[in-house]
């Protein structure tokens, strides 16, 4: 079946740093994948996503490159901010059951310091 | 303003005592899922439906039970919980037309199970 790995938080940053977040994926096809963020006590929102190989999501400086060779989404931003701070998921949908089903890692906790 | 809302947001509760998670989208979308959240798990999804009265179970339906009698509406019912229901539930929806799209999350019921 489909499964997502990433890698284990918590990262904690300064501001200014740059971040990496890895993640692979397996499944069977071409799935879509995706960056969903938590903010503390609210629920997921979409931050980014790729349908196909090769393409970059980007959404408010974070990049991630769907890479089908290395099966890997990886999260990147350039210069955090202390409003970066969150639990970043990566995801997976499709193209199984109408692509509607999402596969969750289990999450990354980034904490960024002043 | 398009949301998923969910109620009530938090609830402690005894073993065995029956209770109903409620989740209402006012975004006319005909998919709609329930995920529940683990430390060091992910999310992991529970329940879905394509449309009104199409249900089918997701990955961890064991313990809970779904209704889909309006497009809008879509509870999350415990008949006898249990201590290891203990979790963070979240109701997510999307159309379904069109290839694929975001999944609206709402923003959560924590639950506690004695």
């Amino acid at each position: 079946g489909n499964s997502v790995t990433q890698m284990e938080g918590p990262v904690t940053l300064s501001e200014e740093a740059f971040l990496t977040i890895n993640c692979t994926y397996t499944a069977t096809g071409y799935p879509s994948l995706f960056w969903y963020v938590q903010y503390p006590g609210e629920g997921l929102q979409l931050l980014l996503k790729a349908t196909k190989a090769d393409d970059k999501g980007s959404n408010k400086g974070f990049e991630a490159t769907y890479r089908k060779e290395t099966t890997s989404f990886h999260l990147e931003k350039g210069s955090v901010q202390v409003s970066d701070s969150a639990v970043y998921f990566c995801a997976l949908s499709g193209p199984t059951g109408g692509g509607n089903k999402l596969t969750f890692g289990t999450g990354t906790q980034l904490k960024v310091e002043l | 303003e398009a949301q998923v809302t969910q109620n009530p947001r938090y609830l402690i509760t005894v073993t065995g005592k029956k209770l109903t998670v409620t989740c209402s989208q006012n975004m006319n979308h005909e998919y709609m899922s329930w995920y529940r959240q683990d430390p060091g798990l992910g999310l992991r999804q529970i329940y879905y439906s394509m449309n009104v009265e199409v249900t089918d179970k997701g990955d961890v339906p064991e313990g809970y039970k779904v209704s889909r009698k309006e497009k809008r509406n879509f509870p999350l019912i415990l008949e006898s919980p249990s201590p290891n229901q203990t979790s963070l539930y979240f109701c997510a929806s999307r159309t379904v037309s069109g290839g694929y799209n975001e999944q609206f999350f709402g923003p959560g019921t924590r639950l506690t199970v004695l």
